[in-house]
């Protein structure tokens, strides 16, 4: 079955610690991105990135950082720096760098601070 | 940043009656008008999408409709059911953002027995 996996499911954080959700895709799309999503506040583009070993910032990159060593992977690590990482985080993939693609999601990872 | 305004925030529908949810936007570079499902806890999935060399596409159930010089798009539901029940996104691609997409705030529908 081609699609996007994204783990954990659940992930607490301590104060000062950085963690890293991890997000895979088997459907050979060169587009990857990260969004997170807030209550009432729709999701919004943390990072993205159209090819291998190329990402730039979205909206609200500040706290956060990632890498595109492989196609298929798209990590992203959730730094101490960000002060308000609680939230619900969602990784999407695309075919092509083009408008008119459709997005696919995977199943999110929800965020807590311990 | 193109701003994608929608309304309502939500909205309750009996079952069986009709869905109407609108999509206001400034300006885009892209005929494309996407709507996004998302059930709670899962991510979004593409519902319905619509380029505008047309100003209605019908997929089951699913309508959007689209007015090109009001630069407005709505998802309207008929027979809705509470399966429906879900929080519905739409969204405009940014060229700025690598083709990610702007999403409107979201509306909760409550599809009511």
């Amino acid at each position: 079955d081609g699609g996007i996996t994204q783990s954990p499911k659940y992930l607490f954080r301590k104060e000062g610690q950085n963690v890293t959700l991890s997000c895979e895709q088997n459907l050979n799309h060169d587009a990857m991105y990260w969004y997170r999503q807030d209550p009432g506040q729709g999701l919004r583009l943390i990072y993205y990135s159209q090819i291998v070993n190329d990402f730039q910032k979205g909206d609200i990159a500040e706290g956060y950082s990632v890498s595109r060593e492989k196609k298929e992977s798209f990590p992203l690590t959730v730094t101490s720096a960000q002060k308000n990482p609680t939230a619900f985080y969602l990784c999407a993939s695309s075919m092509r760098r083009a408008g008119g693609e459709t997005q696919y999601f995977g199943p999110g990872t929800r965020l807590l601070v311990l | 940043q193109q701003q994608v305004k929608q309304s309502p925030q939500s909205l309750i529908v009996q079952k069986g009656g009709i869905s109407i949810i609108n999509c206001a936007y400034e300006n885009t570079a892209f005929d494309y008008f996407p709507w996004y499902q998302q059930f709670p806890g899962k991510g979004p999935a593409l519902l319905i999408a619509i380029r505008p060399d047309v100003s209605e596409k019908k997929e089951g159930r699913f309508t959007i409709s689209f007015n090109k010089s009001a630069k407005q798009f709505s998802l309207h539901i008929m027979d809705s059911q509470p399966g429906d029940s879900a929080t519905y996104f739409c969204a405009l691609p940014n060229s700025n953002s690598g083709y990610a997409l702007n999403f409107g705030k979201g509306t909760s529908l409550l599809v009511t027995p």
